[in-house]
């Protein structure tokens, strides 16, 4: 079945450390993006890629960083110039026209840093 | 990219319809209506979407008004399985939806009573 998978479902990290949060999709889409939700809140996208060699920022990519090297993955790096890094973070991907394609997401990462 | 309103809870009982209601006054013509919904801990999940008439999918049908300031997203026959947050959202064709920039709000946490 073609999905996309984030690993891994838990991580925690130590203060001051960079990390980063895989995502892979196997769907052949062309879109990737990343959110982030803290609790009882909607989600926030960070960034975004609508093509391989290509991204850009989200309303909250300060403290981020991402790579777009092959279509099939969209890693995002959490820096430690994040002020708030600890959330729940949610990779998806859609395909063709982006109007009127649904959002395909993953399980999500939940990062922890203390 | 227009605002939408959603109760923030819901009951239902097993095996009986929902009827989840989503007002969006100031929706444009250019604007489709999305629904995602959220389990615990997971993804969001696609269920449907549509520009002007009613549509239907296995999952749920989307009826939307004439004027098209609201909608409601119904399951036929609610299963505890379908308990979640149900998100309704706008997506501009011609203005941000090309970023999968969707806007979630705090949506409607459906509760469902066996």
């Amino acid at each position: 079945d073609g999905g996309i998978t984030q690993s891994p479902k838990y991580l925690f990290r130590k203060e001051g450390q960079n990390v980063t949060l895989s995502c892979e999709q196997n769907l052949n889409h062309d879109a990737m993006y990343w959110y982030r939700q803290d609790p009882g809140q909607g989600l926030r996208l960070i960034y975004y890629s609508q093509i391989v060699n290509d991204f850009q920022k989200g309303d909250i990519a300060e403290g981020y960083s991402v790579s777009r090297e092959k279509k099939e993955s969209f890693p995002l790096t959490v820096t430690s110039a994040q002020k708030n890094p600890t959330a729940f973070y949610l990779c998806a991907s859609s395909a063709g026209n982006p109007y009127n394609s649904p959002l395909h997401f993953g399980n999500g990462t939940r990062l922890t840093v203390t | 990219d227009a605002k939408t309103t959603q109760p923030n809870s819901m009951e239902s009982n097993e095996e009986e319809p929902v009827h989840l209601p989503c007002n969006h006054s100031t929706i444009s013509g250019t604007d489709y209506i999305h629904w995602y919904r959220q389990l615990p801990s997971q993804g969001p999940e696609y269920v449907i979407h549509g520009l002007t008439s009613n549509v239907n999918n296995r999952m749920a049908s989307l009826a939307i008004a004439e004027d098209r300031k609201s909608s409601t997203l119904i399951l036929h026959r609610a299963t505890l399985r379908d308990a979640a947050v149900y998100y309704c959202i706008l997506r501009d064709v011609f203005g941000s939806g090309n970023t999968g920039k969707l806007i979630f709000g705090q949506g409607t946490t459906l509760q469902v009573k066996p």
